[in-house]
C-alpha cells in the first residue's frame, strides 16, 4: 500500500529565508510524486510533479523538489520565501494507469513572517 | 481555457438529507475523480471514473455514489447525510489513465451538514 508522511504540520519562516517542506513516501512500485498548494477557501493547485527521468524537478513560483529513492523522500524547497507563499502544501503519491487515484499527506501549513 | 468547474460552491444540509454535487472536467479530459477533504486533513480518494465507468473506489460507505455522463461531466451523490460528511469535496480531472495520475483540481464544494 502507498502512503505519504509530511513532517511538520506547521512550518514558519521569515520572508527571504529558505523554505523546506518534508515529504516521505512508501510505495511498492515506482511512484509518481506531486506537490500541491492550497490557498484558503480554494482548491488544489499543482506545484510540480515527478514521474520519470530527472530527479530534480522544478515547478511554479520558484519551488523545486528532489526525488531521492534511497531515502524515499520528495522534499519541497524554495530559496527565498515570499509573503504570498503562505498556504497549505500537500505531498501526494500515485501509481498511474488504471489506478490513477492520489494518496495525500496531511499537509503542512506554511507561514511567512515579515 | 476553463479549468475544472464544480457546483455549487457552498451547500448547507441537515442530517438524513441527500446531496448531489456536480463537476465539469477540463475540455478533452476523460477521467474524473472525487476527493473528500475534512478540515485539517489531506484529501481522501472517493471515486475515479473513466469513459463513464468506475475505475476505482476509496474506503467510503455505500451512501456515496457517483456517475459520469457522455460529456464526461460527473455527479457525486451522498445519501442519508451525517454530521461527519461535512467537508470540502474536490473534483479532479485528468486526460486519460495512460499518463499517470496527473490530476487538475476544481475549487471544490464546501458541504456543511447540520
Amino acid at each position: 500500500a502507498q502512503s505519504v508522511t509530511q513532517l511538520g504540520s506547521h512550518v514558519s519562516v521569515s520572508e527571504g529565508a529558505l523554505v523546506l517542506l518534508r515529504c516521505n513516501y512508501s510505495s511498492s512500485v515506482p511512484p509518481y510524486l506531486f506537490w500541491y498548494v492550497q490557498y484558503p477557501n480554494q482548491g488544489l493547485q499543482l506545484l510540480l510533479k515527478y514521474t520519470t527521468g530527472a530527479t530534480l524537478v522544478k515547478g511554479i513560483n520558484g519551488f523545486e523538489a528532489e526525488f531521492k529513492k534511497s531515502e524515499t523522500s520528495f522534499h519541497l524547497t524554495k530559496p527565498s520565501a515570499h509573503m504570498s507563499d503562505a498556504a497549505e502544501y500537500f505531498c501526494a503519491v500515485g501509481k498511474g494507469g488504471s489506478q490513477g487515484n492520489l494518496i495525500f499527506g496531511k499537509g503542512t501549513k506554511l507561514s511567512v513572517k515579515p | 481555457d476553463a479549468g475544472v468547474t464544480q457546483s455549487p460552491t457552498h451547500l448547507i444540509k441537515t442530517r438524513g438529507q441527500h446531496v448531489t454535487l456536480r463537476c465539469s472536467p477540463i475540455s478533452g479530459h476523460k477521467s474524473v475523480s472525487w476527493y473528500q477533504q475534512v478540515l485539517g486533513q489531506g484529501p481522501q480518494f472517493i471515486f475515479q471514473y473513466y469513459e463513464k465507468e468506475e475505475r476505482g473506489r476509496g474506503n467510503f460507505p455505500d451512501r456515496f455514489s457517483a456517475r459520469q455522463f457522455p460529456n464526461y461531466s460527473s455527479e457525486l451523490n451522498v445519501n442519508a447525510l451525517l454530521l461527519g460528511d461535512s467537508a470540502l469535496y474536490l473534483c479532479a480531472s485528468s486526460l486519460d489513465l495512460a499518463g499517470g495520475p496527473l490530476q487538475y483540481f476544481g475549487a471544490g464544494t464546501r458541504l456543511s451538514v447540520l
